[in-house]
Formats: C-alpha cells, sequence, structure tokens
C-alpha cells in the first residue's frame, strides 16, 4: 500500500463547475497535510495546508481533513481553465521532517 | 528575486559520466532539501540539510552525492549516471524543519542520460 494515494485522473470538469480533489494516507501519525499544484513543465506551489480537522478556505480553495478516516481532499469552486494542471497531496509525520508525495491527480477544466 | 535557483536547467549526458546539479536559496531558510520526479510525476525525497547537516538520506544509490557548503546551498553530485537516473531533479528550501513550514520548490533540472 502506498502512503499517500491519489487518483492519477484525469478528473474533467466544466467551467465554473466544483472541483473535488481526494487524497488517502496510511500512517495515522501523520500531522500535516499539504495541497501543491504543479503544471507542466513547472515546479510545485503550494496551494494550502492544513493539520486540524475540519475544513479550511482560502479564497476558491477549501481543504477537509478527516483523521479518523485519514482522508484529505481539496475543493476547487468556480474552477477556471487555468486551474488546469497536477495537484498533489503531501503528508507529514510529526516525528519526521520527510514529506511523503502522493502521484497526483490531474485536473482538466473545461471552457 | 528572492527564490530557490537551480543550474543547469537542462543536462543531457551520457551513461557513466559524472555531472552536478547546483541550488542556491536566497530566502534565508535553515533546512533544504533534493528531490526526484519520474516519468509519472512521482516525486520522492532523496536528501535534506538543515544548517548543512544532514538529516534525511533515504535510500538512494551511494553514486548520488550531496554537499552543503552553507545554509544558502546545496549540490548533487552523480556519479557514473545509468538510464534510470533520467529524471526531473527539484531542491527545495524551508524556514526550518518544523511540520508547519512550507517548502519552495526550485525550477527544476531535468537530467536526461542517453
Amino acid at each position: 500500500q502506498k502512503e499517500v494515494e491519489q487518483n492519477s485522473g484525469p478528473l474533467s470538469v466544466p467551467e465554473g463547475a466544483i472541483a473535488s480533489l481526494n487524497c488517502t494516507y496510511s500512517d495515522r501519525g501523520s500531522q500535516s497535510f499539504f495541497w501543491y499544484r504543479q503544471y507542466s513543465g513547472k515546479s510545485p506551489e503550494l496551494i494550502m495546508f492544513i493539520y486540524s480537522n475540519g475544513d479550511k478556505e482560502d479564497g476558491r480553495f477549501t481543504a477537509q481533513l478527516n483523521k479518523a478516516s485519514q482522508y484529505v481532499s481539496l475543493l476547487i469552486r468556480d474552477s477556471q481553465p487555468s486551474d488546469s494542471a497536477t495537484y498533489l497531496c503531501a503528508v507529514r509525520k510529526d516525528s519526521s521532517y520527510k514529506l511523503i508525495f502522493g502521484s497526483g491527480t490531474r485536473l482538466l477544466v473545461r471552457p | 528575486d528572492t527564490a530557490v535557483s537551480q543550474t543547469p536547467k537542462y543536462l543531457v549526458t551520457q551513461m557513466g559520466n559524472d555531472k552536478s546539479i547546483k541550488c542556491e536559496q536566497n530566502l534565508g531558510h535553515d533546512t533544504m532539501y533534493w528531490y526526484k520526479q519520474d516519468s509519472k510525476k512521482f516525486l520522492k525525497i532523496m536528501f535534506s540539510y538543515n544548517n548543512k547537516e544532514l538529516i534525511i538520506n533515504e535510500t538512494v544509490p551511494n553514486r548520488f552525492s550531496p554537499k552543503s557548503p552553507d545554509k544558502a546551498h546545496l549540490n548533487l553530485h552523480i556519479n557514473s549516471l545509468e538510464l534510470g537516473d533520467s529524471a526531473v531533479y527539484f531542491c527545495a528550501s524551508s524556514q526550518g524543519t518544523g511540520w508547519a513550514y512550507e517548502q519552495y520548490f526550485g525550477p527544476g533540472t531535468r537530467l536526461t542520460v542517453t
């Protein structure tokens, strides 16, 4: 079992819709959870991170964390074609300096 | 510009050669990292230094050797390059090692071994 799992996609949504990206992790000791966006040929850039159960909102983005279910998601409201990218989920254990990345979900927003 | 920079951006070389990739950050961060991203976009940590001390050393062939001459620089030297080393190598930095610190990534070095 991979430590961090994501559906590779592509997830295709129409412009203006809500895109829902999901991530599950295997280690219950994981403490903090990050969502990175990576455009083709570019480096990952942080969208947001979350460490408490519940929702965290930042503009059009909402991260949701459920530690009991070992599940973290990213919602993108009012999706734009410019949101088309690969979204990487990353998880960090309190005892470790490492970020463990999932293999990413490719999002396509259709105009 | 404050950033993480890497050189070279592209590196094409033959099997068996030795090559280096350089990374510099001017963000004043204490911690730097090397990641490898393979053709399936899987991003995996290789090494990390905190204040010039090696703190993460993943299961990586010993042909790969990181060097941190100071807090702002982290270089990666690769000996006897193999076809499987072809990937994009990203350098990153963070303010510290705490779990909430964001990692900032450099632009990447695309290494192609022929």
